[in-house]
Parts: C-alpha cells; structure tokens; sequence
C-alpha cells in the first residue's frame, strides 16, 4: 500500500514561468487537499477536491492558481507566471470517509 | 483572530522526560475534531493523534496523550518518555463542522528538541 505521492520532489523555475506539481492520492481515497508551507510557518489550505470536484477553493491565494483532478485519482496544480512569494513547500494530503488526511512528501518550490 | 494558536514556538526536553506542548484553539461550531501531526526534518507530516468533540476521554495513542480540555479551547500533546527521535516540528490542527469533508486549519508549529 503506497502513500501519497507528489513529483516532483524539487523544483527551481525563474520567475514568470508556469508551473505544475502532481499528486497521487492514496487508492480509493476520495479526499484530496492541497496545502502550502512557507519556510518555518505553518500549513495554508489551498483547495479541497471530493472526487473529482472541488467544493472549496477558498484558500488559492490568486488566479494565478489553479488545480484540477481527474475523477478520484491524480491531481495537478498549477502556478501561472510563478512570483517569488509563491517558494514554498506544496503538500498534497488525502482521506477517505472520515479518517485522518495522510500527507504526501511535498514539493519544494523555488522561485528564483 | 487566529483558529489555532501554538504559543510555544521551540521547546527543549530531556529524553526519558515527559513534555506538553501547548495548543489552543476558537470556534463556534459544536462539532470539530484537533489533531496533532509530527514534521521532522525529512518534511513528510506525520499523524499522530485525533480528538473529536463530542469524545468524552482524552484521546492516547501509545507514548502520545491528548489532554483535551473543552472549557479552556484547549487540547495539548503530552509525550511520555521523550526519545531523541521525537525532536521534529510539531503542529495542532482543527477540522470544524460536521462535514468530515473540511479542510485542516493549523497552528504555527512547536519546535521540540531533545536532549540525550
């Protein structure tokens, strides 16, 4: 039984750039949950997907963030034209029913 | 105002020693669960522990306590027997409402290091 998985690891893009970080979720956890970790802080919600809907959005801090799922699987979010405030660790959790979320490693992003 | 406070921003114990870190937490919603996740230095977060409302005794999961105290918002971790392992970043967390389906809000996190 994997865990939740994210790729890449790391990633160091240039200001400007777009880019894309992946998930995948534990199988046949219908919860999904993005959340942002800046350098010594604590954990910022992002979006929530149930299934391959995303009921709350409310924490994308800008239209410049976007994410999708397909149907109860793998997840992308993605940051148009990155600024350096968007460094930060992105962790992606999932759950099923009424369990605890089980996080992923992360994705470290920097923005040079 | 803040969901979830962790007013304990590093703290130090000795091992074999038993250490509480502090959480308290605001809302109005009748219904909501706290949890305690563990981050080391890897990163990954890890779940330790779960208190749910209504529960009327303080959640353990085996060195791990959960001194829930409802009248105060409160809910801090007590680990028994410290061991060096345990020195990670640690971080109280709330879900409200009923809807199982919320997100996690968090704390601002408690550095534990300990001591041999």
């Amino acid at each position: 039984g994997a865990g939740v998985s994210q790729s890449p690891s790391n990633k160091v893009t240039e200001k400007g750039k777009d880019v894309e970080l992946r998930c995948d979720p534990i199988s046949g956890h219908t919860a999904l949950y993005w959340y942002r970790q800046r350098l010594g802080q604590g954990l910022e919600f992002l979006i929530y997907f149930q299934g391959n809907s995303a009921p709350d959005k409310s924490g994308l801090p800008s239209d410049r963030f976007s994410a999708e799922r397909t149907g109860e699987s793998v997840s992308t979010l993605t940051i148009q034209r990155t600024q350096q405030e968007d460094s930060a660790v992105y962790l992606c959790a999932s759950r099923r029913l009424v369990s605890e979320q089980f996080f992923g490693p992360g994705t470290r992003l920097t923005v040079l | 105002a803040q969901k979830i406070t962790q007013t304990q921003p590093g703290m130090f114990v000795q091992e074999k020693e038993a250490v509480t870190l502090d959480c308290t937490y605001d809302t109005s919603d009748p219904s909501y669960g706290l949890f305690w996740y563990k981050q080391p230095s890897s990163g990954e977060m890890i779940f330790l522990i779960y208190q749910g409302s209504y529960d009327q005794q303080n959640a353990t999961e085996g060195r791990y306590s959960l001194n829930f105290q409802k009248a105060r918002k409160s809910a801090n971790l007590v680990i028994s027997a410290s061991q060096l392992g345990d020195s990670a970043m640690y971080f109280c967390a709330m879900r409200e409402g009923g809807n199982a389906g919320n997100m996690l809000t968090f704390g601002g996190g408690t550095r534990l290091m300990v001591k041999p």
